[in-house]
């Protein structure tokens, strides 16, 4: 069975820094596509960044520049490092995997059940 | 970057009644559509992808439709358990989802 399980979120204030991880068990993250997907309070779900098998990294406009994306193969967990925190990145943030057979493209299989940030001074 | 629109934003049914939700995409995805249910306070579930393939586990009386810029998504007799949100997202470039159309009871 799939688990995913973030931690790392909390309150921080604007400027400041945090590190999101999710720890994986019932898939590799190494050999997985990988995904951050956010939701603001009470609105819809935003894809922030994606992690390939090889190692490539991908965001959405908005945070490129400020997050980056990571894992630990030895722990199998992937994480994600936020930087000059805005307000507007305020969010439950999701750690989600694309499924693994058949290059079926990036949707989503297996979510978290999440880890709030919010940004606030 | 793509916009995906889905409408209704709400809707209400009645429990046993068929549900239709649209979602269209600002310009063609191709089939690389997928659907999820999201329920206060938890993670969004994939329900199909392909606009027509049913995850697994997914009953039968949700389905699919649709390609280029138009899809739907029916539940043709509502459960109990199906008020909730549903999310279209695309995957032909960069991910992107629409706003979500509420199911709830009439």
């Amino acid at each position: 069975e799939v688990q995913l399980v973030e931690s790392g979120g909390a309150l921080i204030q604007p400027g400041g820094s945090l590190r999101l991880s999710c720890a994986a068990s019932g898939l590799t993250v190494s050999r997985n596509i990988m995904s951050w997907v956010r939701q603001a309070p009470g609105k819809g779900l935003e894809w922030v960044s994606l992690i390939y098998g090889g190692g490539s990294t991908y965001y959405v406009d908005s945070v490129k520049g400020r997050f980056t994306i990571s894992r630990d193969n030895s722990k199998n967990a992937l994480y994600l490092q936020l930087n000059s925190l805005r307000a507007e990145d305020t969010a439950v943030y999701y750690c989600a995997s694309v499924p693994a057979a058949g290059n079926l493209g990036n949707f989503f299989d297996y979510w978290g059940q999440g880890t709030l940030v919010t940004v606030s001074s | 970057e793509i916009v995906m629109t889905q409408s209704p934003a709400t809707l209400s049914v009645s429990p046993g009644e068929r549900a239709t939700l649209s979602c269209w995409a600002s310009q063609s995805v191709r089939n690389h559509l997928a659907w999820y249910q999201q329920k206060p306070g938890q993670a969004p579930r994939l329900l199909m992808y392909g606009a027509s393939t049913r995850a697994s586990g997914i009953p039968a009386r949700f389905s699919g439709s649709g390609s280029g810029t138009e899809f739907t998504l029916t539940i043709s007799s509502l459960q109990s358990e199906d008020f909730a949100v549903y999310y279209c997202q695309q995957y032909d470039v960069w991910p992107t989802f629409g706003g979500g159309t509420k199911v709830e009871i009439k």
